[in-house]
């Protein structure tokens, strides 16, 4: 059975940082092409980043783009985000999602995480 | 970045009613490479339609995705109790720039 399991989330200040993990199992993970998608309260889905198995293409949604780190390693079957300079707008559940396949570009999501909360506030 | 509008943004519909779910594109959706989700509170998003119509694995064939361009739609021919739900159109053709349609709730009336 395929498992995403994120964690890491909390509260933190404007300007603070934080780090998301997302572990995996039941699949072949280095594989498989990862994303991060956020889900502010109440709100839609807005994608974040993608990472592709071999760590050769990452991509980012501009409104995090040079704020948010993604990272893998796939011995550990593991997915990263790194968030710096967080502002109020970040606040939102983030999941792991898996592209369902080893592509260059995100694509589809077949597979997510439960999702971890995090929220900016002061 | 191709906007997606899905419409209505709520609809109130009973089990067994059939019903279609709308998802524009401001432009030409690439290879009409557009997936649909649903999310029940609380859960994740499910994959249900990925390439437009093709359905994803374990859903139920009362699911059917449609259409290319600019206009696609998804239906469930007979709603079932555990299908109220939000239901998000996603584009990938444009990807990395990939985006999300606002969703379109359906309630119990």
């Amino acid at each position: 059975e395929v498992q995403l399991v994120e964690s890491g989330g909390g509260l933190v200040k404007p300007g603070g940082s934080l780090r998301l993990s997302c572990v995996a199992s039941g699949f072949a993970f280095s594989d498989h092409s990862l994303n991060w998608v956020r889900q502010a309260p109440g709100k839609g889905l807005e994608w974040v980043s993608f990472i592709s198995g071999s760590s050769s293409y990452i991509y980012y949604a501009d409104s995090v783009k040079g704020r948010f780190t993604i990272s893998r390693d796939n011995a550990e079957n593991s997915l990263y985000l790194q968030l710096n300079s967080l502002r109020a707008e970040d606040t939102a559940i983030y999941y792991c999602a898996r592209d369902y396949g080893g592509n260059w570009r995100p694509s589809w999501f077949d597979q997510w995480g439960q999702g971890t909360l995090v929220t900016v506030s002061s | 970045e191709i906007v997606l509008t899905q419409s209505p943004g709520t609809l109130s519909l009973s089990p067994g009613e059939r019903v279609t779910l709308s998802c524009r594109a401001s432009q030409s959706v690439t290879s009409s490479y557009l997936a649909w989700y649903q999310q029940k509170p609380g859960q994740a998003p499910r994959l249900l339609i990925y390439g437009a119509s093709s359905r994803a694995t374990g859903i139920p064939d009362r699911f059917s995705g449609s259409g290319s361009g600019t206009h696609f739609t998804l239906t469930i021919s007979r709603l079932e109790p555990e299908d109220f739900a939000v239901y998000y159109c996603q584009q990938y053709g444009s990807s990395p720039a990939l985006t999300f349609g606002g969703g379109t709730k359906v309630e119990i009336k």
